[in-house]
This record gives structure tokens, sequence and C-alpha cells, in this order.
């Protein structure tokens, strides 16, 4: 059983557009949340995250937007440009009791010039 | 900084060899992850290292892979032997302290196994 979900494998925006990746999980413990970028050949880099204290959080063209209740959570990238094509990982873990990071499987954006 | 290096970059096995992962963890940093990654499977767990102690071994993993951290900045992964379903992305990652701390990823070792 999958304890992060990310809903979609691959999502294709056009450049400009507003691109919006889903993620929910299972473990109420869950209170930190990491979002990954990676390109092709590279490994994964952190891109934002956000903790369960609360419920949005901007860098720049990227926002998490974070609902406790529903156990779940989605990434915004606001006017997606062809260099945000990448795969996008949702992680999440625990401040007590564990040590791991769960990933998601991930999800392949396209974004269309 | 240097960040996490990883050698080599690609590897070409025989079923049945043994393969050794190199991997440089960023310095300063506590914690180093061994992961796979595969488009079927994604990311998965292989081992855990803090401060140079195991503290996971790979549950299914445990058999034929094995990874060592013999002193704070250098950590292996053996995979021995070698079958054709190990073929997959081998990526390390440290971080200064535990799953709620950035994970620092190094490039991958891409093994392909005959």
């Amino acid at each position: 059983q999958q304890q992060v979900r990310q809903s979609s494998q691959s999502l294709t925006v056009w450049e400009g557009e507003t691109a919006i990746l889903n993620c929910s999980y299972e473990n109420s413990a869950f209170d930190y949340f990491p979002w990954y970028q990676q390109f092709p050949g590279e490994g994964p880099a952190l891109l934002i995250a956000i903790r369960s204290v609360s419920d949005k959080k901007e860098d720049g063209r990227f926002t998490i937007f974070f609902n406790k209740r529903e156990k779940n959570l989605s990434l915004h990238i606001k006017d997606s440009q062809p260099g945000d094509s990448a795969t996008y990982f949702c992680a999440a873990s625990a401040s007590s009791g564990s040590w791991q990071l769960i990933f998601g499987s991930g999800t392949q954006l396209t974004v269309m010039p | 900084d240097a960040g996490v290096t990883q050698t080599p970059r690609h590897e070409v096995a025989e079923k049945g060899q043994t393969i050794i992962l190199k991997c440089e963890p960023v310095s300063g940093h506590n914690d180093l992850f061994w992961y796979r990654q595969t488009k079927i499977q994604g990311l998965e767990l292989l081992s855990y290292f803090r401060s140079k102690s195991l503290m996971e071994d790979g549950g299914a993993f445990k058999d034929r892979f094995k990874a060592e951290m013999l002193n704070s900045s250098f950590s292996t992964l053996k995979i021995q032997p070698t079958e054709p379903k190990d073929s997959a992305v081998y990526l390390c990652a440290s971080s200064r302290l535990g799953a709620q701390d950035t994970q620092y990823f190094g490039p991958g070792t891409r093994l392909l196994v005959l």
C-alpha cells in the first residue's frame, strides 16, 4: 500500500499556464512534505517543502497548498516554462518515531513552448 | 561545498558478477542513504546510515545488497551476485540530520545487468 500517492504519472501544460501536481498521503503522523525535482540524468533536488503547521508555502513561482484534514497537498507552478519540464516527487516524513522519507511515484511534467 | 559524488556513472555487468558502487557524501553530513530508482517501483530505500552506523539494511534487499560506510566521507554499495532485475539507477543521498532535513542526491550510477 502506497503511503504517498501522486495521482498523475504525467502532466502536459503550455508555456505560461499554471501546472498543478497533486499528492495525497495515508499516515496522519507525517508532518514534513518536501517536493523534489528531477531532470534526466541527475539525482532529485529539493524544490520546496512545507510543514504541517502551515497550509501554504510559496517560493517564487512555486507554491504548495496543504490540506491536513483531507491529507492532501498540491504543488502549483505558476507561469510554467519549458525548463520546468522534469519529474516531480512528493515526499513525506514524520518528526517522531520514523527517520524515513517516503517518496511518491512521481509526476512527469512536460511544458510545451 | 562539493555535492554528493558517485562513481562510476555507468556500469555494465554480466549476471552473477560482483559490483561495487561508491559514494562520497557532502562534507559534514551525518546521514547517508542508498536508493534504487526504477520506472516501475520508483525510489526504494536500500540502506541508511547515521554517523556511520547502519540504521536500516534494506529489508527485502538484504540478501545480495550490502552497504558499508568505512568513514564519514565514503560509502560503498556491493551487489553480489548481480541479476538482470538489478538493472536500475542507484542513488546516494546525504543530509545533515534525518528525514526532516534536505537530502542532497548524487547523480546516480546507472547499472545494466546482462
